[in-house]
């Protein structure tokens, strides 16, 4: 099946900066969405991004699909936005089913 | 805007006793999904169900696993005789499309002792 990777696991920001964070998947992928998992577990619909460019405030992602791989950009960051970051893709089964990536850490100290 | 709803939020079970977890999805999607999250780590896939059938199931998703659509609203997922390794979050999602935005609710918190 399809591989999700996720880089960099951990990231500790100062409040203010900017970061990039990317996934990477082994085959073509018909969904790819980013989601923000808060502290409580909530997962966040962030982008249904499967190819193209997208922007929500702060937020912006883009998915490059013939080279397989999506990036997600968090600009001006506040401590709001810590938290887990996931990347999933859907495969060509049709059954709707997402593959999720291990996650990116994101920590933003005041 | 239209959500997920998932009861109960947290529930604490003998090992061997039977849980069902409840969710409503949203009310014009067809296509219904459970993941869960062991604490610490990943989302994974249960099991999709579409046309009132399971549509793919991943190898978590056992004989002691099994998903009802007992009426136009709900979506129910049945654990029959729970192990402590079932500890976890389970999250029910819905689409109103195989390739469309997935959408998940807040979560079940399953604690088996």
């Amino acid at each position: 099946g399809i591989q999700v990777e996720q880089s960099p696991p951990d990231l500790i920001l100062q409040e203010g900066a900017n970061s990039t964070l990317r996934c990477n998947f082994s085959d073509s992928v018909n969904n790819l969405q980013w989601f923000h998992q808060n502290p409580w577990g909530q997962l966040i619909n962030l982008f249904y991004i499967p190819s193209g460019t997208k922007q929500n405030g702060r937020l912006s992602a883009t998915t490059v699909a013939t080279e397989r791989y999506s990036l997600l950009y968090i600009s001006s960051s506040q401590t709001t936005d810590s938290g887990v970051y996931f990347c999933a893709v859907g495969d060509s089964s049709n059954t709707g089913k997402l593959i999720f990536g291990q996650g990116t850490t994101l920590q933003v100290k005041p | 805007e239209p959500e997920v709803t998932q009861t109960p939020s947290h529930q604490v079970t003998q090992m061997g006793q039977e849980v069902i977890l409840r969710c409503v999805p949203i009310s014009n999607h067809l296509y219904f999904y459970w993941y869960r999250q062991i604490l610490g780590q990943k989302v994974e896939f249960l099991v999709s169900f579409y046309n009132n059938e399971i549509s793919e199931k991943s190898e978590i998703f056992d004989d002691q696993f099994s998903v009802e659509r007992p009426d136009g609203s709900n979506f129910t997922l049945k654990i029959r005789s729970t192990k402590l390794e079932d500890s976890a979050m389970y999250f029910c999602a819905s689409s109103d499309q195989a390739k469309g935005t997935i959408y998940f609710g807040e979560g079940s918190w399953l604690t088996v002792v």
